[in-house]
């Protein structure tokens, strides 16, 4: 059973940068895509992007110019840096697995972080 | 962006009660319609995928058909348990996109 945790600060002031870590137990990270979602406090879902373990990317076009996801294999986790962050950008963040092959769907997914972004 | 619309967003129902939700796509995606369920503080949980194939684990009262641009999600005999919000996705193409919800309710 695929396991996800997300970690990283749960503040971050306007302007920076927000960095979470989604660490993957019970498979390889080498076997899937995997993606970043978030929701903001009391809306829908919206999808972030997702990356390949070989590093191959797909971002929201919505965020593209100031998001980026990369993977670290030997730690079995991937990243999210978002930059220039605004209050917008407060939600619950979710790391997910995506499948390796069409249909994708999330099956696994964490069990999400709330950041704030406040100064 | 392919659009995801849901049908309706608030329902409510009574424990027993058949329940049909809706999702109609902006432009046809085949089968790459997803299907998931969320309780408060929780994470979103898979219930079926492809449009019509059910999820490990999911019990059979959960059912989901369509193709192209519409697609339904029917409980058959609404359990307390199944009082969530669910959505729809597409994975159709980049950038995936989520219905707006539909919010299940005791009546």
């Amino acid at each position: 059973q695929v396991q996800l945790q997300e970690s990283g600060p749960g503040l971050v002031k306007p302007s920076e940068t927000l960095s979470l870590t989604c660490s993957v137990s019970g498979g390889s990270i080498s076997s899937y895509y995997w993606s970043w979602i978030r929701q903001p406090p009391g809306k829908g879902l919206e999808w972030i992007g997702y990356i390949h373990y070989t590093g191959s990317t797909n971002y929201n076009p919505s965020l593209k110019s100031r998001v980026s996801i990369s993977v670290d294999t030997s730690k079995n986790q991937f990243s999210l840096k978002l930059n220039s962050v605004t209050a917008a950008d407060t939600a619950v963040y979710y790391c997910a697995s995506l499948g390796s092959a069409y249909p994708y769907y999330f099956d696994y997914w964490g069990q999400g972080t709330l950041v704030t972004v406040s100064s | 962006d392919i659009q995801m619309t849901q049908s309706p967003s608030s329902l409510s129902a009574s424990v027993g009660d058949r329940v049909t939700i809706t999702c109609r796509a902006s432009q046809s995606i085949s089968s790459y319609l997803n299907w998931y369920q969320q309780k408060p503080g929780k994470a979103p949980k898979l219930l079926i995928y492809a449009a019509s194939t059910l999820q490990s684990g999911v019990p059979s009262r959960f059912s989901g058909s369509g193709s192209g641009t519409d697609f339904t999600l029917t409980i058959s005999t609404l359990q307390p348990e199944d009082f969530a919000t669910y959505y729809c996705q597409q994975t159709y193409s980049t950038p995936y996109t989520f219905g707006q919800g539909t919010k299940l309710e005791i009546k």
